[in-house]
């Protein structure tokens, strides 16, 4: 079945250092969602991407689709205390016999104070 | 507020028992969804519905059943087949209409089965 792989799977950093979390699919996909699990919770919805190389912000974090659409990138810029978490990328190949998205491995993010 | 409910929180099973995790949500959405999420894993999809009286299988159903008899709700009973049900099972939802996978997907808390 089609996998979504994503690296790394931990991460410890500084507060105030960056952060980047990988998300590759062998095959290309229609769209890619990213989720956020803070310890104990429940994956909340961050961001969709669907166009080939777009960009898109939201305050510290960047989020990348990239050109073929076989992956995308998280990066978290000068990390706080409550970017602690887990995040998922989740995406669908557009004419598989899957319907529904599949959800990466996740990147555990520890940010030490 | 509108929401998921999902309950019990922590549900504990005994060998060769059938449970049943309960799912309810009050967004008016179609789509519903149940997860497993093993420790170190990303969520793997047991089954779906996208309307009323309709479900299909996700990649783990084996060992799994659920209903759609109202829109609001969407239980998962776990049953005896299912042999390593010790798990974190979230339930979530989506407006429905369209294509699903466009669609960002809205959860509850969780409930996390053990094995006594």
């Amino acid at each position: 079945g089609q996998q979504v792989m994503q690296i790394p799977q931990y991460q410890h950093v500084q507060e105030g250092e960056d952060f980047t979390t990988y998300c590759n699919s062998s095959t290309t996909l229609s769209n890619i969602q990213w989720y956020k699990q803070r310890p104990g919770g429940h994956p909340v919805f961050l961001i969709q991407l669907v166009k080939s190389g777009e960009v898109k912000k939201q305050k510290r974090l960047t989020f990348q689709f990239g050109e073929a659409k076989k992956n995308s990138s998280l990066h978290i810029t000068a990390t706080q205390t409550t970017d602690v978490g887990t995040y998922f990328c989740a995406g669908r190949v557009p004419s598989g016999s899957a319907r529904q998205l599949t959800f990466g491995s996740g990147t555990q993010l520890t940010v030490l104070p | 507020d509108g929401g998921i409910t999902q309950s019990p929180k922590y549900l504990f099973r005994k060998e060769g028992q059938n449970v049943t995790l309960s799912c309810e949500q009050n967004l008016n959405h179609d789509a519903m969804y149940w997860y497993r999420q093993d420790p170190g894993q990303g969520l793997r999809l047991i089954y779906y519905s996208q309307i009323v009286n309709d479900f299909q299988k996700g990649d783990i159903a084996e060992g799994y059943s659920v209903s759609r008899e109202k829109k609001e709700s969407f239980p998962l009973t776990v049953t005896s087949a299912q042999k390593n049900p010790t798990a974190f099972y979230l339930c979530a939802s989506s407006i429905g209409s369209g294509t699903l996978s466009n669609q960002p997907q809205h959860f509850g808390d969780g409930t996390r089965l053990s094995i006594l």
